[in-house]
């Protein structure tokens, strides 16, 4: 079955510079990669996904790139706020079956 | 578009009662919805995928007997812990799959509900 890894753990950055999370995947069937931020004690919320034809998608002050040849995709914040501090989610899947999520990172915005 | 609600938020259960979880889909039609339990600090744990019309399919190690799931409505999932103990503890969030052609969707985007701590007594 699919196995997500994610790194950091924990992620602690300045307001205003940016932010990288990583997450590798063990399935080369999978073709959804989404991102999902959850803030304490409250619902995942989906920030931005990416499927397997993409390279790389950008919204705004988030991005995300996949590289299907290493089976990785990373989450990119730019201009970090206060608010962006939340755990961090990524996910993979294959056509919405077996959604298998990382671990998680636990990002700090320091004002 | 996409909302998903769940009830309750918050229940508090003595050792041995029973608890219903609903998972509704609010302004669309999921034929497919998930079950999760989150444990402080951890990521999101798949118990069962529920499906309109047929019976959900549980992951390995979770207690279909205890885990009671019926899905049997396009916008309406309940979970029911049956004879809770204090290890059932934990927080259960709902997800449901967005259609393909909904609202833009693809047919493999999740949405979450707000998910119900359940502490057992």
């Amino acid at each position: 079955g699919e196995n997500v890894e994610q790194h950091p753990s924990t992620l602690s950055v300045q307001e205003g510079d940016s932010a990288v999370i990583k997450c590798t995947y063990s399935d080369s069937a999978s073709n959804y990669f989404p991102w999902y931020k959850q803030e304490l004690g409250k619902r995942p919320q989906l920030i931005i996904d990416i499927r397997s034809n993409v390279g790389e998608k950008k919204d705004q002050r988030i991005a995300v790139t996949l590289n299907k040849t290493a089976k990785h995709f990373s989450l990119h914040i730019t201009e970090t706020q206060p608010e962006d501090s939340a755990v961090y989610f990524c996910a993979a899947t294959s056509w919405g079956q077996n959604f298998v999520f990382g671990p998680g990172t636990r990002l700090s915005v320091l004002p | 578009g996409a909302v998903v609600s769940q009830h309750p938020s918050r229940v508090i259960c003595k050792s041995g009662t029973s608890v219903k979880i609903e998972c509704r889909s609010l302004d669309f039609q999921a034929t497919t919805m998930f079950w999760y339990r989150q444990f402080p600090k951890q990521s999101l744990m798949l118990m069962a995928t529920s499906n309109e019309g047929s019976k959900a399919t549980y992951e390995q190690g979770v207690e279909k007997d205890k885990f009671l799931i019926n899905h049997a409505s396009l916008t309406l999932s309940t979970l029911t812990v049956t004879s809770a103990h204090p290890e059932d503890s934990s927080f259960y969030i709902c997800s449901a799959r967005l259609p393909a052609g909904t609202s833009g969707g693809s047919g493999d985007t999740q949405y979450f509900g707000p998910g119900t701590r359940l502490t057992v007594l």
